[in-house]
């Protein structure tokens, strides 16, 4: 089945510093791949998403990019700042009639002061 | 706009006990729904959607179960809880075409 791999687990960065977290996906049939913030003790909210007629998105100090052909995307966020601080989670989904989601693991991010 | 809504918050029942969380959407209609369950410091593992009323299709088997009485109320229930439906549980909802909206969820510990 299909199957998201995220790197890395952990990532800890300096205020200011940019930040990037990627993802691998098995299935070629996926064309929508969205990222999450989850903090702590809340639902993942739902911060960017790409789909596979586009390489690049960005919104403000969010990026994420897309590479097809090597089922790789990757989200870059910029100018860290303390409220960043937060666990991201990738997704992929076929967009099928269920419109399931696969996540990646998660990777936990700390933007130092 | 549409907003999703979980209750209990948190939730504490002993094992054997029963357990039913309740999920309600507003501001749309039809849309698909889900239910994850996550653990402490773990990723989010989907346990059932459905994509209309009466309709349920589950990931996992495992002791809970999930009912969608109206098109906007989505439950999951279990007849006698386990030690290991212990976790964080997540509601979700999707309108098509794009992400999956969630729930601030409910901290469910059994003891």
């Amino acid at each position: 089945g299909e199957n998201v791999e995220q790197h890395p687990s952990t990532l800890s960065v300096q205020e200011g510093d940019s930040a990037v977290i990627k993802c691998t996906y098995s299935d070629s049939a996926s064309n929508y791949f969205p990222w999450y913030k989850q903090e702590l003790g809340k639902g993942p909210q739902l911060i960017i998403d790409i789909r596979s007629n586009v390489g690049e998105k960005k919104d403000q100090r969010i990026a994420v990019t897309l590479n097809k052909t090597a089922k790789h995307f990757s989200l870059h966020i910029t100018e860290t700042q303390p409220e960043d601080s937060a666990v991201y989670f990738c997704a992929a989904s076929r967009m099928d009639s269920s419109y399931k989601l696969i996540f990646g693991s998660g990777t936990r991010l700390l933007v130092r002061p | 706009s549409q907003t999703i809504h979980q209750w209990p918050a948190t939730l504490v029942q002993p094992v054997g006990s029963p357990l039913s969380l309740e999920c309600t959407v507003e501001g749309t209609s039809n849309p698909n729904l889900y239910w994850y369950r996550q653990a402490a410091g773990r990723g989010l593992q989907l346990l059932f959607y459905s994509v209309g009323i009466g309709q349920i299709s589950s990931e996992v088997p495992q002791n809970l179960s999930a009912s969608r009485p109206q098109d906007r109320q989505f439950i999951l229930s279990s007849k006698k809880l386990l030690l290991s439906d212990s976790g964080f549980y997540l509601c979700a909802f999707s309108l098509g075409e794009g992400g999956q909206y969630f729930g601030p969820g409910t901290r469910l510990l059994v003891l």
